[in-house]
């Protein structure tokens, strides 16, 4: 079975300093992809970046990185030079590529990051 | 732009009544989409798979007489909460994706539902 753990429940950041929010991972599965998303207090989900089971380098996106160590079966988001607006809910997620999945995205419970001035 | 669009971003019903939430891929089709809901200051959980022309795929745990999930088309799913009760209240969010498991889920903004 598919499981994610996020085991900070809030984090606290200077603004301009950099921030590794942790996520690890399970499943039975090769193939799966893991997905951060930041969710705002608005609600909406923000897609931030993805990496998949096979890549061989870490994804980078922007400010954004993954730290993925698939022997640990961890994917850590890594937001360099944080900004105020960084401040959010964080989800780290995975889809496997089992065929008795239909893709469903499963989340973690989530990182709350408070950025301070 | 967003890809997924959700509507009412709100609403607010009495006890007892039914509530529709639509749940639209804009710019490509959508044989699969997914409903979920969220408690204040918690994760999204999963309640169900939309699948079109077929009858979704519920979660353990989650009614489904009281969560009616339609799949119509390839660009619509709608979530109808029946018989609401103030327990339901909560946030819905939809979303859908243009491939598998390498590919991210795009989410409609949500619906705030409260029930009176």
């Amino acid at each position: 079975a598919q499981k994610i753990t996020q085991t900070q429940p809030g984090m606290f950041v200077q603004e301009k300093e950099a921030v590794t929010l942790d996520c690890t991972y399970d499943t039975s599965d090769p193939s799966y992809g893991l997905f951060w998303y930041k969710q705002p207090s608005s609600g909406e989900m923000i897609f931030l970046i993805y990496q998949g089971s096979y890549d061989q380098q870490n994804a980078t996106e922007g400010r954004y990185s993954l730290n993925f160590q698939k022997a640990r079966k961890s994917a850590n988001l890594v937001i360099s030079a944080s900004q105020l607006g960084d401040s959010a809910m964080y989800f780290c997620a995975m889809r496997d590529g089992s065929s008795s999945n239909t893709g469903k995205l499963i989340f973690g419970q989530g990182t709350t990051l408070q950025v301070k001035p | 732009g967003a890809v997924v669009s959700q509507h009412p971003s709100w609403v607010i019903c009495k006890s007892g009544t039914s509530v529709k939430i639509e749940c639209r891929s804009l710019d490509f089709q959508a044989t699969t989409m997914f409903w979920y809901r969220q408690f204040p200051k918690q994760s999204l959980m999963l309640m169900a798979t939309s699948n079109e022309g077929s009858k979704a795929t519920y979660e353990q745990g989650v009614e489904k007489d009281k969560f009616l999930i339609n799949h119509a088309s390839l660009t619509l799913s709608t979530l109808t909460v029946t018989s609401a009760h103030p327990e339901d209240s909560s946030f819905y969010i939809c979303s859908a994706s243009r491939g598998h498991y390498n590919s991210p889920l795009h989410f409609g903004n949500g619906t705030r539902l409260t029930v009176t």
